[in-house]
């Protein structure tokens, strides 16, 4: 069974980068797509992005200038960084996995959250 | 990219029905791979709904999904207390984005 934990800093200073990431055990990074998205405290979902095994990268138009997502293949790790970050981007962070290949191994990418992590709280603050 | 648009709030007795819409555009929920997720206070999503209304293993038959025209549905029936969460759906969106809907809280009377 997959098992996604998110980590990193607890508070960030506005206008600096927020830097996470997510260590994936459990399963093989090149099975997956890797995705994170956030909550803002009392709010809603919001998908930030993802990143492949192979570097390739979708993020969200939204976010898009400030973000950069990118897998470590030895650590067994996806990191997030987010720059120029406001008291808006104070949110629990998750990093998710959507599967890249269909129950017979074809490559068939579903478009489903499959495994969460517990996710991990970011507070902008100075 | 605009969220997807769930009630706020819905609610139900035990053993009653509910079901929580979440409406989009021909731009995202039109592409029929629409998900739901349980989402349980300070606890992390969980996939109940994918591609409309297929049902991952493990998630009692009591919850389906259903979608006609730019809106899918998601129906709880037999309505229990531990069904009580906040639910969310999300869309692919075309250029290989997802979107979510803002969530809709489920209230068991």
């Amino acid at each position: 069974q997959v098992q996604l934990q998110e980590s990193g800093p607890g508070l960030v200073k506005p206008s600096e980068t927020l830097s996470l990431t997510c260590t994936v055990s459990g399963g093989s990074i090149s099975s997956y797509y890797w995705n994170w998205i956030r909550q803002a405290p009392g709010k809603g979902l919001e998908w930030i992005g993802q990143v492949y095994y192979s570097g390739s990268t979708i993020y969200n138009p939204s976010l898009r200038s400030r973000v950069i997502m990118s897998v470590d293949m030895f650590k067994i790790q996806l990191s997030l960084e987010m720059s120029s970050v406001t008291a808006a981007d104070t949110a629990v962070y998750y990093c998710a996995a959507r599967p890249a290949f269909d129950s017979s191994g074809h490559y068939s990418p579903a478009e489903y959250f499959q495994h969460w992590g517990l996710g991990t709280l970011v507070t902008v603050s100075s | 990219q605009s969220a997807l648009t769930q009630p706020r709030s819905v609610s139900g007795s035990p053993g009653q029905s509910v079901t929580i819409s979440c409406t989009g555009t021909s731009s995202d929920v039109d592409y029929n791979y629409v998900s739901w997720y349980q989402q349980h206070p300070g606890k992390a999503p969980k996939l109940m709904i994918y591609d409309v209304n297929e049902r991952p293993s493990g998630v009692p038959d009591r919850f389906s999904g259903s979608k006609s025209g730019n809106t899918a549905s998601l129906t709880i029936s037999g309505l229990q207390a531990e069904d009580e969460a906040d639910y969310y759906c999300c869309s692919y969106a075309g250029s290989y984005t997802r979107v979510f809907g803002g969530g809709t809280k489920l209230t068991v009377l």
